[in-house]
Formats: structure tokens, sequence, C-alpha cells
């Protein structure tokens, strides 16, 4: 299957940072990412949709401010937590998704803010 | 709104024994159904899936059978080995074609030799 490359795969920064998560798709072109996030023992939770190109679209409850979502090519998204705080710490994973095909997932990143 | 509710885990087993992993959903209409597979250190992967009532999805062993009378999507297989450690997850999409994921908690599976 197609490869989704997510870095870095953990990363620990001081609260009021930033932080970049890098989302790449190796083999494929991705028309449209997703970006998940996931709390300890809760299920992946969807925060927002990404046409390359174009503005992303952020669900519900999800501050577009907080977190700045760039998808300026096809193969790279990216995610940038701004002024992290503790309550950010979580799970982050993107997936790329071709029309008529399956999403495919990146790695996943644990981010924990201190 | 749409909602997948998973057994939770961890969920520990010897090598060879049966695997049950339950799953049900709440969702209007006529989702499509899913499950991932998460190895460790690895990005989630298309265990197997189901896009009408009655279908089987099938994949290395594991199987789930759509039930739209239970809203369940349970995932199974018949002799797991120490490989399958890994965290299950089951998903469903109502949007056909956008991948537009709402998943479970995901399950930890450990298989013991």
């Amino acid at each position: 299957g197609a490869v989704v490359s997510q870095h870095p795969s953990r990363v620990i920064c001081k609260s009021g940072t930033s932080v970049k998560i890098e989302c790449r798709s190796l083999d494929f072109q991705a028309t449209t990412m997703f970006w998940y996030r996931q709390f300890p023992k809760q299920s992946l939770m969807l925060m927002a949709t990404s046409n390359e190109g174009s503005k992303a679209t952020y669900e519900q409850g999800v501050e577009k401010d907080k977190f700045l979502i760039n998808h300026a090519s096809l193969t790279l998204s990216t995610l940038t937590v701004t002024s992290a705080h503790p309550e950010d710490s979580s799970f982050y994973i993107c997936s790329g998704w071709v029309v008529g095909t399956e999403a495919f997932f990146g790695q996943g990143t644990r981010l924990t803010v201190v | 709104g749409d909602s997948v509710t998973q057994m939770e885990g961890p969920v520990t087993l010897s090598e060879e024994a049966f695997l049950t992993i339950n799953c049900t959903y709440t969702a209007t209409g006529y989702p499509s159904l899913f499950w991932y597979v998460q190895y460790p250190g690895e990005g989630l992967q298309l265990l197997l899936k189901a896009t009408k009532a009655d279908d089987k999805g099938s994949n290395k062993g594991f199987e789930a059978t759509y039930r739209k009378e239970t809203t369940s999507f349970h995932l199974e297989k018949g002799s797991v080995q120490v490989s399958d450690s890994a965290v299950y997850f089951c998903a469903l999409t109502r949007i056909q074609g956008a991948q537009k994921l709402v998943f479970g908690q995901g399950t930890r599976l450990t298989i013991n030799p």
C-alpha cells in the first residue's frame, strides 16, 4: 500500500512554544489530508480536513488559530500547534486520501507539553 | 452523531487462541465499516472493510460481518499469532469516498507465545 510518513514520532515542548508536525505522502499524491487527535483511552477524533491549495475545514470545537494546517502541495501537509499548553498533549495522526482509494495513515506523533 | 464503541482493552491471549474484539456503532443510514490495525511504531493500516449489511470482510485470517440488526462489526480470528499483537481500531464512514472516519477508542491486543 501507499506510504504516509509523519514526523516527528515524539516531541516534548515547553508550554507556550509552537510545534510543527509534518505529514508526507511518499509514493502518491494526496488530494485530501485529514488530521486526527487521540486523548488517552478515547477515540481518534477528526480535527480538520485539508485540500491541497485551499484552507482547511475544522471540526466543531477545534480552534483554527491554535491548530494551523498548511497543505501547500499534493505530498505535504503540516500541523502547527501554536502556543502549546499541557492540555494539548495528545497523539496526533494524519491520513492522506486519493479519490477511489482508501485512506493511508502516518505513524502518529506523541506530543507532550511540559 | 455517529459513534463507534469497542471493547475496552488491553486484551491478552495465548498463541492459537480464538479472538473476538467487539465493535458496535451508532449511525443513520448505511455506513461503511472498517477495521484498522496499528503495529508498534507504524501507521494505521486497513485490515478489512464491509460496505453493506451482511457483507463479510476478511484479511490475514481475520473476519468481521456487517450486522445491521445488531449494529455490530465484531472482529474475529480463529487462531492468533504473536505477530498479531497490535492496536485494533473499528471505524465507520457515512460519506462515500471521502474517508472521513469515525473511530472507536482502539483495543490493544497482546499475544503471548
